[in-house]
């Protein structure tokens, strides 16, 4: 069974600072798929970023990028330039090749100050 | 293009009532999802349809909960009886139908917050 496990309740960051979110998960498998999932306060979920487990690149989406340590089973999102509308939950996720059911991890808040 | 789309937004009732949660997933997505987030957790998969057919219902508590997609459109998830414990946001999510090659994103609705007192 595929678990994830997001150890940093809140974290808090000035804007235009670069804050670092952390993620570690566990799999049998092989093949799988990674996400970062964010949920601003209206609580409608959006997809940041996603990373395929046979690509060694890290994946990068404009301000966010990933660090995907395979063997440490460690998937951690990095925020650059900081934004108001940065602030919201933050969701780690994963899911198996062969599936679309998504596990996620119990979420990060992230506050960006002025 | 129109998002996932729920109602109601909000629901108060009293344990031991029933209660019945609607989605209209985005125009051409044949897989819909039903995820049940209790506050302070992740949200977590109920029940997933591949158009009217169910793929994944394992987490589906089915004394009490019940779901169908009878036209491979929207969506209808019941609780009955609630329970204190079913209050949470039940989000609603949708992607394209065939998986071939890269994982189709999944886009969420608003959600629904249910509180059962």
């Amino acid at each position: 069974a595929q678990t994830v496990t997001q150890s940093q309740p809140e974290m808090s960051v000035q804007e235009a600072e670069t804050v670092t979110l952390s993620c570690t998960y566990d799999t049998s498998e092989n093949n799988y798929y990674l996400f970062w999932y964010k949920q601003p306060p209206s609580r409608q979920m959006i997809l940041v970023i996603r990373q395929e487990a046979y690509k060694q690149q890290n994946a990068t989406e404009n301000r966010f990028s990933v660090n995907f340590q395979k063997a440490a089973k460690s998937f951690s999102l990095k925020i650059s330039d900081s934004q108001l509308g940065d602030t919201a939950m933050y969701f780690c996720a994963s899911s198996s090749y062969n599936t679309d059911k998504l596990i996620f991890g119990t979420g990060t808040r992230l506050q960006v100050f002025p | 293009e129109a998002g996932v789309a729920q109602s109601p937004r909000y629901k108060i009732i009293e344990k031991r009532q029933s209660v019945a949660f609607w989605c209209n997933p985005i125009s051409g997505h044949a897989t819909l999802y039903w995820y049940q987030q209790i506050l302070g957790q992740g949200p977590k998969l109920l029940i997933q349809f591949q158009n009217n057919g169910v793929v994944d219902d394992s987490q589906l508590p089915k004394d009490r909960f019940s779901a169908e997609r009878l036209k491979g459109v929207d969506s209808t998830l019941k609780i009955q009886p609630a329970k204190l414990e079913d209050s949470a946001v039940y989000l609603c999510a949708s992607s394209f139908p065939s998986k071939k090659g890269p994982w189709e994103t999944q886009y969420f609705g608003p959600g629904t917050r249910l509180l059962v007192l």
